[in-house]
């Protein structure tokens, strides 16, 4: 599976928007771009995936370059409980397959 | 439900002490997975089971083992660990059609 860099940490204020970027140049034509978020104590969580389209659900919409070698989740109005630890994973979608997480980006949401 | 369930919530064990943990899913997920983290450290991925098979094994110690006994559960037995083993194991399950993988809370196993 493909390698993601994000930044170690990031600030944003409550109410705005949230865009946490990820690089991945080396990813295959076969790796879909998934992001996650751990909030302190809990399991992580799913947010949203994509191939090579913008995604869009209800948590947030994902930004895929045309070259696809870098991404940006945006969370449209962040709040206090957005504050996380969020994880871009590039990975082959195929069944049984490995989800290896990277470091992630610490995103503080400050009000 | 789309819960995966782990049980205990937290487990504190010598080291010649034997116990499991449970995860179990009803959501017809194939792929289910255990993840060890560590504190400030992101999942670390231990196993990986495909329809109820061992598909990926990261050179994890003999002295944790896992067990798929059918498609809903998923258990990790534990034999003689070492305090370094202390850590939140968190089991994920996933469709893999297109999803993302779904956790649990985690089990915050202490070694004595």
């Amino acid at each position: 599976d493909a390698k993601t860099t994000q930044p170690t940490s990031m600030d944003c204020a409550e109410g705005r928007a949230a865009n946490l970027p990820c690089n991945h140049s080396t990813i295959s034509g076969n790796e879909y771009v998934y992001w996650y978020r751990q909030i302190h104590s809990q399991g992580p969580q799913y947010i949203i995936h994509g191939l090579k389209n913008n995604e869009t659900n209800e948590m947030a919409s994902l930004i895929i370059t045309e070259d696809r070698k870098s991404s940006t989740l945006i969370l449209p109005h962040a709040t206090l409980r957005d504050t996380a630890v969020y994880y871009c994973i590039v990975r082959v979608l195929e069944y049984g397959n490995k989800l290896v997480f990277g470091a992630g980006t610490i995103l503080r949401v400050k009000s | 439900d789309t819960e995966v369930t782990q049980t205990p919530k937290h487990l504190v064990m010598g080291m010649t002490n034997k116990k499991s943990l449970k995860c179990e899913q009803h959501m017809g997920h194939r792929a289910m997975y255990w993840y060890k983290q560590k504190a400030k450290k992101p999942p670390e991925l231990m196993f990986v089971y495909s329809y109820e098979k061992l598909s990926i094994n990261e050179s994890v110690p003999s002295r944790f083992s896992p067990e798929c006994p059918n498609s809903s559960l998923l258990n990790l037995h534990l034999h003689a660990l070492q305090p370094e083993d202390s850590a939140l194991y968190l089991c994920a399950s996933s469709h893999d059609r297109g999803q993302g993988a779904f956790f649990g809370q985690g089990t915050r196993l202490t070694v004595v």
